[in-house]
C-alpha cells in the first residue's frame, strides 16, 4: 500500500526566505506526482504535475523535483511571500486511471 | 465547463436524512474521484470512476455512502441516514484518465461541499 510522508507538517517564515517542503512516499513505481495548495476553506489548486519521466518542473517561483528510486519530492518556493500562506500537499498516483494518494500535508506560515 | 464544479456548496442536515452531493467534472475528462475532509485531517479517498465504472470503492466508509456516475459526466454521491461523524467537506476531482503516457492526467479539483449533520 502507498503511504505518503510530508515533513514539516507546519513551517513558520519570515517574508523573502527560499524554503523547501518534503514528500516522500513508500512505492517508487509511481506514474506521476502533483502538488496542490489548500487555502482555509477552500478545494485544492494544482501547482505542478511531475511525470515519472522528469526530474523537475518550474512554474514561476516553484520549483519541484522527483527522485523516485529513492521515492522523493520536493518543492521549492523561491522569495515567499505572505500570499504562499497556505496548506501544501503532494500526491502521487500508480498508474495513469489510478487514485491520488495524500500526505498529510505541509501548513505555511509566512509572516510580513 | 471550465472547472470542476461542486454543487451544494454548503449543506446543514439533520441526523438520519439522505444528503446527494453533485460533482461536474471538467469537460472530456473520463476519471472522476471523491474525497473526504474531516476537519483538521488530511484527504480521504472515497471511490474513483473511469467512465460510468468504479473500478475502486474501496474507500467508502459504509453501505450508508454510494455514488453513481452517468453519460460517463456528472457524479452523484449519497449519503443515507446521515450521521454527525459524517460532517466533513467532500471534494470532488477529475482528470483525463487515459494510460497513454503522452496524456495529462493532472487532475482538478472542486470547491468541495461543506457538510454539516446536526
Amino acid at each position: 500500500k502507498q503511504e505518503v510522508t510530508q515533513i514539516p507538517a507546519a513551517l513558520s517564515v519570515p517574508e523573502g526566505e527560499n524554503l523547501v517542503l518534503n514528500c516522500s512516499f513508500t512505492d517508487s513505481a509511481i506514474y506521476n506526482l502533483q502538488w496542490f495548495r489548500q487555502d482555509p476553506g477552500k478545494g485544492l489548486t494544482s501547482l505542478l504535475l511531475i511525470q515519472s519521466s522528469q526530474r523537475e518542473q518550474t512554474s514561476g517561483r516553484l520549483n519541484a523535483s522527483l527522485d523516485k528510486s529513492s521515492g522523493r519530492s520536493t518543492l521549492y518556493i523561491a522569495a515567499s511571500q505572505p500570499g504562499d500562506s497556505a496548506t501544501y500537499l503532494c500526491a502521487v498516483r500508480l498508474s495513469a486511471g489510478n487514485m491520488l494518494t495524500f500526505g498529510g500535508g505541509t501548513r505555511l506560515m509566512v509572516k510580513p | 465547463g471550465a472547472g470542476v464544479s461542486q454543487s451544494p456548496s454548503n449543506k446543514v442536515t439533520e441526523k438520519g436524512k439522505d444528503v446527494e452531493l453533485r460533482c461536474d467534472p471538467i469537460s472530456g475528462h473520463t476519471a472522476l474521484y471523491w474525497y473526504r475532509q474531516s476537519l483538521g485531517q488530511g484527504l480521504e479517498f472515497l471511490i474513483y470512476f473511469q467512465g460510468n465504472s468504479a473500478p475502486d470503492k474501496s474507500g467508502l466508509p459504509s453501505d450508508r455512502f454510494s455514488a453513481e456516475r452517468t453519460g460517463g459526466s456528472v457524479s452523484t454521491l449519497t449519503i443515507q441516514r446521515t450521521q454527525q461523524e459524517d460532517s466533513a467537506v467532500y471534494l470532488c476531482a477529475s482528470s483525463s484518465g487515459q494510460i497513454n503516457p503522452k496524456f495529462n492526467t493532472e487532475a482538478f479539483f472542486g470547491q468541495g461541499t461543506r457538510l454539516t449533520v446536526v
